[in-house]
């Protein structure tokens, strides 16, 4: 079985200053991680993936993740936000079988 | 490109009626999926497809139905709507199991009263 802990539920950060959104997952199996993002009212866009390759995976619009097997994390950031970046982010697990887990979710308030 | 396209959009249905959501996708992926998403919960997975023909209990099965008669299409069923169904469906799709990324529909709002 496979889950995903999103430790943040919200994050707030000023615009300009570094934003990091934290993930940990569990998984029997080497899984393919992703991050998703939603803006109010739309349906989930790709940030970035980890499928075994670099553990350093750069996404759209400036953010990153880094994936950590001995922490069993894949926390995103990103080194400066911007207003746009005010969204729900969604960690999911996927090891097999098509089934991904999502987290619960970071809601990401940026104040000007 | 259209990707996912989910019908209707919105929709309110009473207590004990029925309705069947539409996902459609036009870039051949084997996959498809129909996920609800409530708030503090995250997206929890109703049902999949592995393809055409096939269908699959997710997470949260219990009062939906649905079908792969076509290989584009995923339809999810609700046969007698309960207030708990009160969410927002969202469809995927993805070319296989693993390594690719997940396309989403833009969601269909249902409100059961």
């Amino acid at each position: 079985a496979q889950s995903v802990t999103q430790l943040d539920s919200h994050v707030s950060v000023s615009e300009g200053t570094p934003v990091l959104l934290r993930c940990n997952y569990s998984s029997s199996y080497s899984p393919s991680l992703f991050w998703y993002v939603q803006h109010p009212n739309k349906g989930l866009q790709l940030l970035l993936k980890y499928t075994s390759a670099a553990t350093l995976v750069k996404g759209i619009n400036g953010f990153e993740a880094e994936f950590k097997k001995s922490e069993t994390s894949f926390h995103l950031t990103k080194p400066s936000a911007h207003m746009s970046d005010a969204a729900e982010y969604f960690c999911v697990v996927r090891p097999n079988a098509g089934k991904s887990t999502f987290g619960d979710g970071t809601t990401l308030t940026v104040k000007p | 490109n259209a990707g996912v396209t989910q019908t209707p959009k919105f929709r309110v249905l009473k207590t004990g009626q029925s309705m069947t959501l539409l996902c459609a996708q036009d870039m051949n992926h084997e996959y498809m999926y129909w996920y609800r998403q409530d708030p503090g919960m995250g997206l929890r997975l109703i049902h999949y497809s592995v393809g055409e023909g096939t269908t699959a209990k997710g997470e949260v099965p219990d009062g939906y139905n649905v079908s792969r008669l076509k290989k584009q299409n995923f339809l999810l069923g609700l046969e007698s709507a309960a207030p708990s169904q009160t969410s927002v469906y969202f469809c995927a799709s993805s070319y296989d199991a693993m390594n690719t990324e997940a396309f989403f529909g833009q969601g269909t709002r249902l409100t059961v009263v």
